[in-house]
């Protein structure tokens, strides 16, 4: 267990709609990332966020956003949903330019 | 921009033997290079990463070699063993950003 939570595990919706993924970093962790993994593909890097401020900017959509919030936890949303959407979405975090521990992951589904 | 290239793609390797990924990485502001392993279905997690100061560093059967000059690290498996099936990625990070590189990953078969 690396000690990031992220929810839901599973979530299964369709195209058009929006949907918010949760992530709770370390205790003491400032930085928060957003990866995106589709099938047999590497770790797409979104965004970072580090202490409620955005630090850095990767392929992310349009139709996609986060934040991070005073607690620290953060939410990346996801609009418009498209098929190509389908991934693996993984949080990490880190306190510094070091080792990111990653979250378990939310597999999201769009039909 | 920055860019990390990871070859080969899949490795598939006896057991017993060593395998070696290799990776280049485009930013010479690049400090920090960790290596990650991904088992089927978890989350990616660290296994070993050096520093542009250092140009080796072994744990175990786990060795990574920074070449600065030509912009290329390596890492090394040797006495492989079934567990050692994952996908592998490499990663760079430059001075003073968080933000952390991938490469494409590795699929390794530890093959019986």
């Amino acid at each position: 267990d690396s000690g990031v939570t992220q929810t839901p595990k599973h979530l299964i919706t369709a195209t058009g709609q929006r949907v918010t993924l949760r992530c709770s970093p370390r205790s003491g962790d400032l930085s928060v990332y957003w990866y995106q993994q589709s099938l047999d593909q590497g770790l797409q890097f979104l965004i970072q966020y580090y202490n409620g401020e955005e630090r850095a900017k990767g392929n992310i959509l349009e139709r996609f956003s986060a934040q991070q919030f005073p607690d620290l936890h953060s939410e990346l949303n996801l609009s418009s949903l498209e098929l190509g959407d389908s991934a693996l979405y993984f949080c990490a975090s880190s306190a510094g330019p070091r080792e990111q521990f990653f979250g378990p992951g939310t597999r999201l589904t769009v039909l | 921009g920055e860019n990390v290239e990871q070859h080969p793609s899949t490795l598939s390797v006896q057991e017993g033997d060593s395998a070696v990924i290799k990776c280049t990485y485009s930013d010479s502001a690049s400090n920090y290079f960790p290596w990650y392993k991904q088992e089927l279905g978890k989350r990616p997690q660290l296994i070993i990463d050096i520093r542009s100061n250092v140009g080796e560093k072994k744990d175990q059967r786990i060795a990574v070699t920074l070449n600065k000059t030509a912009k290329h690290f390596s890492l090394h498996i040797t006495e492989t063993q079934p567990e050692d099936s994952a996908v592998y990625f490499c990663a760079a990070s430059s001075i003073g950003q968080d933000k952390i590189i991938f490469g494409k990953g590795t699929r390794l078969h530890i093959l019986p």
